[in-house]
């Protein structure tokens, strides 16, 4: 199947530092998203993007969809300690209709305060 | 809105027991799914269903089957556990056409222990 290639697989920053982390595969994907997993809970949306180079806010988060569709941004700024938690990329690849979302393997997220 | 609800939260079954994950969602979305995650494997699909009385297999499906005889409910059933199954289990759902059209939602997980 599809494949997303997620990094880095873990950070551990101090807390006010920005943090990026990008995914990338060989195909070109539809659809961009990024989810962010606490401890002991699902994952929860947190910014979908649609076009080829949208960039996209949500508080602090900003994600961005690359021009080639191929990969995809997601940075945070000032971090803060409820930053914790595992963050998953997803993506729709192109051409195939209903199937379900390609996931990345994620990036952990660890924030010294 | 409840969102993504699934139950139980825990679950422990010995080899070769049977047992049925519960997933609901009030958001009347077409598109339902269940995911398996283990350490280091991410998010793996199990089936999905794109509405009522349609199922089909995802990357994962032995050992698994599952049906929708609502839009409401996809129920999740192990027919005979197995050690490798243990794992938490999440259940997702989204509109199948439209806007925000992959914008998936997912429940708690049903964390499941075979020994």
């Amino acid at each position: 199947g599809q494949q997303l290639n997620q990094s880095p697989q873990s950070m551990f920053i101090q807390e006010g530092e920005d943090v990026s982390m990008n995914c990338t595969s060989s195909s070109i994907f539809n659809t961009w998203l990024w989810y962010k997993q606490d401890p002991g809970e699902g994952p929860v949306l947190l910014i979908a993007l649609y076009k080829a180079g949208e960039l996209t806010s949500n508080g602090r988060l900003t994600a961005q969809f690359g021009i080639t569709r191929k990969d995809s941004f997601l940075n945070i700024s000032a971090s803060i300690p409820s930053d914790v938690g595992i963050y998953f990329c997803a993506g729709q690849p192109r051409g195939t209709g209903r199937r379900a979302l390609t996931f990345g393997s994620g990036t952990r997220l660890q924030v010294q305060p | 809105n409840a969102g993504v609800t699934q139950t139980p939260k825990f679950q422990v079954l010995k080899t070769g027991q049977s047992m049925t994950l519960q997933c609901a969602q009030d958001m009347n979305h077409e598109y339902m799914s269940w995911y398996r995650q283990d350490p280091g494997m991410g998010l793996r699909l199990i089936h999905y269903s794109v509405g009522a009385g349609i199922t089909d297999q995802g990357e994962v499906p032995n050992g698994y089957n599952v049906s929708r005889s609502t839009t409401e409910d996809f129920p999740l059933r192990l027919l005979s556990a197995a050690p490798s199954q243990t794992s938490v289990y999440f259940c997702a759902s989204r509109w199948d056409e439209g806007a925000g059209l992959y914008e998936q939602y997912f429940g708690p997980g049903t964390r499941l222990t075979v020994t």
